[in-house]
């Protein structure tokens, strides 16, 4: 069946270092969309990657949709802690419905 | 323009009840999905409600149901609860328009089960 793998689950670092997770799915995907949940918050959409190869930027967010379209990234440059939660990719499901399959998720924690 | 709303925000039940949760989609979207959220887990997709009615439906029994209504609001039931059930559901909404882009979540229903 369908699955996305997520690493890692869990990184620490200092305030101003940089931060990156990585999305691995077994099938070639039509499009990626990556999500930030706060703690104790909801998921809360970041940006969606159609093309292969895609790269796109958000101030000190970078994403990067793989040439294969199975494989996607997100590094954070200089991270703040209001960057920290939990940061998802989700795969869209069979059918054109707009059903998300997520990742485990790997969680920022970022000591001041 | 008010965001994807749910409500309760949280809920505790024993094993054997039945819950009730509602969601009112963000204005303009017509489609409504629930997801479960387990601790430390992604979201997992229960099912999807378009034009009223059951669209797609994840790996999850029998004892999940749920109804949209004319105004696009929907609701999740969850009969015989088990303790596994304990998680946090989100509801989140979108618009059809030839394809799905963003889904837009709400704060979630937080449920225990004891």
């Amino acid at each position: 069946g369908q699955q996305v793998m997520q690493i890692p689950q869990y990184q620490h670092v200092q305030e101003g270092e940089d931060f990156t997770t990585y999305c691995n799915s077994s099938t070639t995907l039509s499009n990626i969309q990556w999500y930030k949940q706060r703690p104790g918050g909801h998921p809360v959409f970041l940006i969606q990657l159609v093309k292969s190869g895609e790269v796109k930027k958000q101030k000190r967010l970078t994403f990067q949709f793989g040439e294969a379209k199975k494989n996607s990234s997100l590094h954070i440059t200089a991270t703040q802690t209001t960057d920290v939660g939990t940061y998802f990719c989700a795969q869209p499901g069979s059918g054109n419905t707009g059903k998300l399959i997520f990742g485990q998720g790997t969680t920022l924690q970022v000591k001041p | 323009d008010a965001g994807v709303t749910q409500s309760p925000t949280h809920l505790i039940k024993t094993r054997g009840q039945q819950v009730t949760l509602r969601c009112s989609p963000k204005s303009g979207h017509d489609t409504v999905s629930w997801y479960q959220q387990a601790l430390g887990q992604g979201p997992q997709f229960i099912f999807q409600y378009y034009e009223e009615e059951e669209r797609q439906r994840g790996n999850f029994p029998d004892r999940f149901s749920g109804h949209q209504f004319p105004n696009y609001s929907s609701e999740l039931n969850v009969n015989a609860l088990l303790l596994g059930d304990s998680a946090l559901y989100l509801c989140a909404s979108s618009r059809w328009t030839g394809v799905y882009n963003e889904q837009f979540f709400g704060p979630g229903t937080r449920l225990t089960v004891l």
